[in-house]
């Protein structure tokens, strides 16, 4: 059981590039979020989704997009990378929302820099 | 929103209870409260969640008091493979706050 899968485990952009980072999860979870955590600032919401075709603004939405076609997938996509992007990228699931009952389960994370 | 705080850094034995604690005086009527562990270069692992008085599982307990307006994580008898930083996360519906972190270090 692969649990919540992510690739690739670390990325070096340079300025003005874009990439998608990819989630998938074997859970069955109808929610998924991106999360990116920098130090000393805890875990951010990126964007998060209910359910495939459904998806939602989190804290720290701008300079990314994502979408959801499956329940299994959710990618993230950095659309023109800039050196404030620099930062750990998690994707996380759950069967219910992050903050309700079971919690979260995350991926390993994704180590970005953008020079 | 909830805010929560919770102290930066811990250090404790092995053998010994740790507790730490979360404060999170706005909390909603319908937040949960739930406790994460992570390692370096690792995401955060669930540990345990409530909502209201004691939860108890095989690695944790979390005491919640009546009013709700802090929490304590209990390990109890850590080892060194405790040494990690646990989150605290106050919230539902996507209306989420974690903490900062407190980053707790076991010493033999």
């Amino acid at each position: 059981n692969a649990g919540v899968t992510q690739t690739p485990k670390f990325q070096v952009l340079k300025t003005g590039q874009s990439m998608t980072l990819q989630c998938a999860q074997d859970m069955n979870h109808e929610y998924m979020s991106w999360y990116r955590q920098d130090p000393g600032m805890g875990l951010r919401l990126i964007h998060y989704s209910v359910g495939a075709g459904i998806t939602d603004q989190g804290e720290v939405p701008n300079g990314y997009n994502v979408s959801r076609s499956t329940t299994e997938d959710f990618p993230l996509r950095l659309l023109s990378a800039a050196p404030s992007q620099t930062s750990v990228y998690f994707c996380a699931s759950s069967y219910s929302n992050g903050g309700g009952a079971g919690g979260y389960t995350f991926g390993s994370g994704t180590r970005l820099t953008v020079v | 929103l909830a805010k929560t705080t919770q102290p930066i850094s811990m250090d404790s034995y092995e053998g010994q209870e740790v507790n730490i604690t979360c404060s999170h005086n706005n909390i909603a009527t319908n937040d949960y409260i739930t406790w994460y562990q992570q390692f370096p270069s690792q995401g955060p692992r669930f540990i345990i969640q409530g909502y209201k008085t004691k939860v108890t599982n095989e690695v944790a307990s979390l005491f919640i008091p009546a009013d709700r307006k802090s929490s304590t994580l209990s390990l109890p008898r850590v080892s060194l493979s405790d040494t990690a930083v646990y989150y605290c996360l106050v919230g539902s519906n996507y209306q989420l706050i974690w903490g900062a972190g407190t980053k707790l270090i076991i010493k033999p």
